[in-house]
């Protein structure tokens, strides 16, 4: 089976840089998403990592280290509308998204 | 963008209805739609992957004659919730991959929260 982990809530302020992170232990690892959900919503996509290093996409930055398991998803430049949950999900060879329990941001004025 | 639409959004019904809730993947095909259960501040739950003109898989839990999945099309799949119960109240929420390689994101319907009374 797969065991993601990623802290349940955090708290940052307008303007301001946050990075969540998230752990996960697999076999047949293929790759590691971060979706954007807000409350009552569907998931968003927002960045794909399969090789190590740092995606940037715009404000939003995703790293991926496979030999550590461990991704972050960091956001600069914090919004208002950033509060969201953000999930991580990993993908494995045959063809399945396992999704974290996500992470509550809330940004505050 | 790929854009999948789920419908209904939102149902209301009696103890033993039968529910069916649709996803269409609207300018894409997808031979692979996923469902979804979610329940209130949790994550995602896989139930089963869709696959069109196949029968469905479906993940370790997932009763198949409970909630039935059809794919008849490269374009819609639909989840039928049979003889719903209470405790099968939830937001379930399908999605679907604009073409099969690992690194093709999934794009979600907008969910359908199904209350049973």
């Amino acid at each position: 089976g797969q065991n993601i982990d990623q802290p349940t809530e955090m708290t940052a302020t307008e303007g301001a840089i946050v990075q969540i992170n998230c752990t996960y232990q697999t076999s047949g690892f293929n790759g590691l998403f971060w979706y954007q959900q807000h409350a009552g919503e569907a998931p968003t996509f927002l960045s794909y990592n399969v090789l190590d290093g740092l995606e940037e996409k715009g404000r939003f930055s995703s790293f991926l280290s496979r030999s550590k398991g461990y991704s972050y998803l960091l956001l600069k430049e914090l919004q208002m509308k950033d509060s969201a949950s953000y999930l991580c999900a990993v993908t494995t060879n045959a063809g399945k998204s396992t999704f974290g329990d996500g992470t509550t941001l809330t940004v505050k004025p | 963008g790929a854009v999948v639409s789920q419908h209904p959004s939102w149902v209301i019904c009696k103890s033993g209805t039968s529910v069916k809730i649709e996803c269409r993947s609207l300018d894409f095909q997808a031979t692979t739609m996923f469902w979804y259960r979610q329940f209130p501040k949790q994550s995602l739950m896989l139930m089963a992957t869709s696959n069109e003109g196949s029968k469905a898989t479906y993940e370790q839990g997932v009763e198949k004659d409970k909630f039935l999945i059809n794919h008849a099309s490269l374009t819609l799949s639909t989840l039928t919730v049979t003889s719903a119960h209470p405790e099968d109240s939830s937001f379930y929420i399908c999605s679907a991959k604009e073409g099969q390689g690992a690194s093709q994101p999934q794009h979600f319907g907008d969910g359908t929260r199904l209350s049973i009374l």
